[in-house]
Order: structure tokens, then C-alpha cells, then sequence
């Protein structure tokens, strides 16, 4: 069964205090790693696929990386409007195409 | 313009009824899903449905039913709500071969009376 564990599930930052996110992760066959944000209230926001170990994407202030067992999503001098809870997500091979989730991680910046 | 949209985004209904839950992309996409969210944030697949295929997730109960009227919709009906069925449902819509990321809707909250 695919398994992803997102730690920490909340992290208070300072406006302008670089942190990572992790996500590990189990599964079948690899398709592809995701990461999304969710605003209170809303639908999760697509960010990044990654699909192999090495793989680096960035978006503004955001870094996500990928290796065998798990992925980072690094966050340079954060902003208020970066709160928002982070969730990973993993595809495996297959027909199915569905995403496993994990529980996310809930961050603050403070200004 | 809206990517995929659901209606209606808050319903509140009591034990024992039976409602749907419609959504509509917009993206030309050709496989869409159902995804419930608990009171604990945990996202988990409901069903997906292409033309040509529907898994269902074996947890579902089969009082959920996904109904398909076209590629660009795909409606959940509930039948005989239960309290614990209160939760967040959420529609997304991907395209097969191409970067499989999906893209989800706002979300309908749903409160079981």
C-alpha cells in the first residue's frame, strides 16, 4: 500500500526564515511526486511534479527536490502570503492514476 | 474562467437523505475523480472515472455513486446520508499522458444532520 508521512504537520516561520518541509514516501513504481498548497476553505493548488531521484523545481520562493524516499520543499525567505498548508502527493504505475496524500504540513509566517 | 467548479460549495442536509454533488471542468481533460477530506485535512481518492474506466476505491461505501453525463462532468450522489459521511468533497480532473498532475476544484462541504 503507498504511504506518504509529511513532517513537521505545522511550522511557525519568521517572515524572512529559510525552512524545508519533508515528505516521505513508499510506493509501487514511482509515476510522479506532487506537491500542493491549500488556503483555508479552498481546493488544493498544484505546485510541482517531480518525477525522478535528483529532479529540482523551483517557483519563486519555493524548491521542491526528490530523492528515493522522500522530497523536500525548501522555502527561501518566506512571506505571509506563503501560509498555507503543504500537501505531497504520489502517483504509482498503474491504470488507476489516483494520488495518495499525505496529512500535510500546516505553515505560518508571521510578519 | 473557472478550471473545474462544483456545486453546491456548502450543503446541509439531514440523516437518512439523498443528495448530489455536481462538478464541471473546463480544461478538455478526459479522466476526473472524487476526493473527501476529513476533519483531520487527510485527502482520499473516492473514485476515478475516465470514458472508459471507473475504479472505485474498495473503501467506499456503494451508497457513493459517481454519475458521468458527459467528459466534462462528473456528479456524486449519496444515498441514505449517514453522519459520518459529513466531510469536504472534492472534484478534480487530470490528462492521461500529460504530466498526470491534477487539478482540483473548491470543494463542497458537506454536514450530515
Amino acid at each position: 500500500e503507498d504511504q506518504v508521512t509529511q513532517s513537521p504537520e505545522a511550522l511557525r516561520l519568521q517572515e524572512g526564515e529559510s525552512s524545508s518541509l519533508n515528505c516521505s514516501y513508499t510506493v509501487s513504481g514511482l509515476r510522479g511526486l506532487f506537491w500542493y498548497r491549500q488556503d483555508p476553505g479552498k481546493g488544493p493548488e498544484f505546485l510541482f511534479t517531480l518525477y525522478s531521484a535528483g529532479e529540482e523545481k523551483e517557483k519563486e520562493r519555493l524548491k521542491a527536490t526528490l530523492t528515493k524516499k522522500e522530497s523536500f520543499l525548501h522555502i527561501t525567505a518566506p512571506k505571509p502570503e506563503d501560509s498555507a498548508t503543504y500537501l505531497c502527493a504520489v502517483q504509482a504505475g498503474g491504470s488507476a492514476r489516483q494520488l495518495t496524500f499525505g496529512s500535510g504540513t500546516q505553515l505560518t509566517v508571521l510578519p | 474562467d473557472t478550471a473545474v467548479s462544483q456545486t453546491p460549495k456548502y450543503l446541509v442536509t439531514q440523516m437518512g437523505n439523498d443528495k448530489s454533488i455536481k462538478c464541471e471542468q473546463n480544461l478538455g481533460h478526459d479522466t476526473m475523480y472524487w476526493y473527501k477530506q476529513d476533519s483531520k485535512k487527510f485527502l482520499k481518492i473516492m473514485f476515478s472515472y475516465n470514458n472508459k474506466e471507473l475504479i472505485i476505491n474498495e473503501t467506499v461505501p456503494n451508497r457513493f455513486s459517481p454519475k458521468s453525463p458527459d467528459k466534462a462532468h462528473l456528479n456524486l450522489h449519496i444515498n441514505s446520508l449517514e453522519l459520518g459521511d459529513s466531510a469536504v468533497y472534492f472534484c478534480a480532473s487530470s490528462q492521461v499522458g500529460h504530466s498526470y498532475e491534477q487539478y482540483f476544484g473548491p470543494g463542497t462541504r458537506l454536514t450530515v444532520t
